[in-house]
């Protein structure tokens, strides 16, 4: 049982556009949501996270939406560069389930110049 | 500040024989998590250790163990290896785990041992 769908699984985008990935989950009890950036040959690294009584929160270039109705949550690259060109993963987690995060399929992004 | 560290990095192992993988975490952090990662089935929880005992677990089998050391060193296990086993295992640490708010929980990864199962 997959509790947190990612889409797409790869996405193209050009030199300043929009990059969007959207995640989907099904353990209400899920109180954390992080998004993970992953270069080739290195480890995940935390990008930016949110908690479920927030809508949206942006850092930088990376903005989190988050509709906990619908329970989905998307990540918005906005000015898309070359060197965002990555995989991304989505987690969630629930906080009584210490670190263990369950983590989306990825999404591998390509950023064109 | 240094991050998580994993030794060794890579490394090749004939089914049936055994691994041991070691992990540092971040200096302060208590809580050390371990991840599989494969191309199939992407980013898979296996185990966390905190103040040396093991607080959850993962859906995979008891072949793959840990354990932690009084100053937070992690090492897992994986016995009697299979093909299947070759992955990328990631180590990662925080500082807290089930308490403390959202900065408290961040979690972050070291960059892995690649394990290659022939």
């Amino acid at each position: 049982q997959q509790q947190v769908k990612q889409s797409p699984q790869s996405l193209i985008v050009q030199k300043g556009g929009i990059s969007i990935i959207n995640c989907a989950y099904e353990n209400t009890a899920f109180d954390y949501f992080p998004w993970y950036q992953q270069f080739p040959g290195k480890g995940p690294a935390l990008l930016i996270a949110i908690r479920p009584d927030v809508s949206e929160k942006k850092e930088g270039r990376f903005t989190i939406s988050f509709n906990k109705s619908a329970k989905q949550f998307s990540l918005h690259i906005m000015d898309s560069q070359p060197g965002d060109s990555a995989t991304y993963f989505c987690a969630a987690s629930r906080r009584q389930a210490g670190t263990a995060l369950i983590f989306g399929k990825g999404t591998t992004l390509s950023v064109s110049s | 500040k240094a991050g998580v560290t994993q030794t060794p990095r890579y490394l090749i192992k004939t089914r049936g024989q055994q691994v041991t993988l070691s992990c540092s975490p971040i200096s302060g952090h208590r809580s050390v998590s371990w991840y599989q990662q494969t191309p199939g089935q992407g980013l898979q929880f296996l185990f966390e250790y905190f103040s040396e005992t093991q607080r959850n677990k993962g859906n995979f089998p008891g072949r793959f163990s840990g354990r932690q050391f009084s100053n937070s060193r992690s090492e897992m296990n994986v016995s009697t290896l299979e093909l299947g086993d070759s992955a990328l295992y990631l180590c990662a640490s925080s500082f807290r785990g089930i308490e403390g708010g959202l900065s408290g929980n961040t979690i972050y990864f070291g960059e892995g041992s690649w394990l290659t199962v022939v």
